[in-house]
């Protein structure tokens, strides 16, 4: 079946520092990324869509300056948190969609975020 | 409904009981709904997707219900066992996006 693989897993950085996220997928071509984000106790929450080869849709509220997205290719899209403080500690998670998936998403493994 | 609303938030039962939990979604820009199977430190798994109304789903102990006419879906587990302990998402897909609702945390003890 599909699979998507996301790097890495568990990420600690400095505030200030920026911190890139990966999410590949391995057997199929991922033309729409979408990417989450959870705090404790609360829905994934959309942060933004991306489609191959274009720029990146943010949902409101979420600085496009901030959570840099790029998916110039059909099996890689990365999410950069430049500038990271504390607020920005959360789990990220992708999803990707392929060409042929009426109806199929499938997610990477999360990453855990913890700024310091 | 403008959001995704699951409930309960957790549920703890004992092996052997049947359980069900509810989803309740907007009934507006329906395109399907989905059901999530997420395991600490794992890929949420999918369990289901469900489009036309009325739908009902089954894989082994695990069925699903579905009415877009009032935006609400639920999910059974009979005769629960302690590796169906995980948190079961639902999220309602526009065809643009999907938006999940905050799960259940379902612990079924031995």
């Amino acid at each position: 079946g599909a699979v998507v693989s996301q790097h890495p897993s568990r990420v600690i950085c400095k505030s200030g520092t920026s911190v890139k996220i990966e999410c590949r997928s391995l057997d199929f071509q991922a033309t729409t990324m979408f990417w989450y984000r959870q705090f404790p106790k609360q829905s994934l929450m959309l942060m933004a869509t991306s489609n191959e080869g274009s720029k990146a849709t943010y949902e409101q509220g979420v600085e496009k300056d901030k959570f840099l997205i790029n998916h110039a290719s059909l099996t890689l899209s990365t999410l950069t948190v430049t500038s990271a403080h504390p607020e920005d500690s959360s789990f990220y998670i992708c999803s990707a969609r392929g060409r042929r998936a009426l109806y199929g998403y499938t997610f990477g493994s999360g990453t855990r975020l913890t700024v310091v | 409904i403008l959001n995704v609303e699951q409930s309960p938030q957790s549920l703890h039962v004992q092996e052997g009981d049947s359980t069900n939990f509810t989803c309740s979604f907007p009934s507006s820009n329906f395109y399907a709904l989905h059901w999530y199977r997420w395991e600490t430190a794992k890929s949420p798994e999918a369990l289901f997707v469900m489009t036309l109304n009325g739908d009902e789903k089954k894989k082994g102990r695990i069925s699903a219900t579905l009415n877009t006419k009032e935006g609400y879906s639920y999910l059974y587990i009979k005769g629960s066992q302690p590796e169906d302990s995980a948190t079961y998402l639902c999220a309602h897909d526009n065809n643009n996006d999907m938006r999940f609702g905050a799960g259940t945390r379902l612990t079924v003890k031995p």
